[in-house]
């Protein structure tokens, strides 16, 4: 099974419209982190934004914050009043456990995002 | 702080032939990763270091590839006798002590094989 889904292969929004990317995950461990990367077209991975699976509360980083559901194992990323400058690839990604050895981050395979004028 | 840098940023190479790519941490950064990814797909993890010491390899990482970090500073990447399974965007990054959740990547190295 993979332990990474991302559902959504492309989406088009309208700029300044909120967009929510779908992640969902599969672990069996209780100590897990998941991620969310921007890759432009430039190839560098950006780290946008982190949860913890023990975090209480939904992570937020500016205009973008996970909407974590850990009954479902869904890690959604949702960008507020998007802009041209966030077309690009967003990746999901998780580690599981925590301490040496378990630094590793799984990705599913991204969403391409355009941003429409 | 000028961010993970790695060397070069493109490589071809004939099959068969040997390539090494080098990465530059960010300073004082003492995790080091290395992923590879394939056209449509997200990186997939290769190896990791911590300050010099290799503590976990994948099974992607076949006895052709070998990577070392002799001063727990900058990082190599080998590849003996490429293949044509080879050609990927090998990607570093790198995690400081205080937020070891945290990987910061650098822009990559395209590979291609003719």
């Amino acid at each position: 099974a993979q332990k990474i889904t991302q559902t959504q292969p492309g989406m088009f929004v309208q700029e300044k419209e909120a967009v929510t990317l779908d992640c969902t995950y599969d672990t069996s461990d209780p100590s897990y982190g998941l991620f969310w990367y921007k890759q432009p077209s430039s190839g560098e991975m950006i780290f946008l934004i982190y949860q913890g699976s023990y975090d209480q509360q939904n992570a937020t980083e500016g205009r973008y914050s996970l909407n974590f559901q850990k009954a479902r194992k869904s890690a959604n990323l949702v960008i507020s009043a998007s802009q041209l400058g966030d077309s690009a690839m967003y990746f999901c990604a998780m580690r599981e456990g925590r301490g040496f050895g378990n630094e590793k981050l799984t990705f599913g395979t991204g969403t391409r995002l355009t941003i429409i004028p | 702080d000028t961010g993970v840098s790695q060397d070069p940023r493109h490589k071809i190479t004939k099959r068969g032939q040997n390539v090494t790519f080098r990465c530059d941490p960010i300073s004082e950064h003492n995790r080091l990763y290395w992923y590879r990814q394939t056209l449509g797909q997200g990186p997939e993890f290769l190896t990791y270091f911590q300050n010099e010491a290799q503590l976990e390899k994948s099974r992607l990482l076949s006895d052709r590839f070998s990577a070392e970090r002799p001063k727990g500073s900058f990082s190599t990447l080998e590849i003996q006798r490429t293949e044509q399974g080879d050609p990927a965007m090998y990607l570093c990054a790198s995690s400081p002590r205080t937020k070891v959740y945290e990987q910061y990547f650098g822009p990559g190295t395209r590979l291609t094989v003719t």
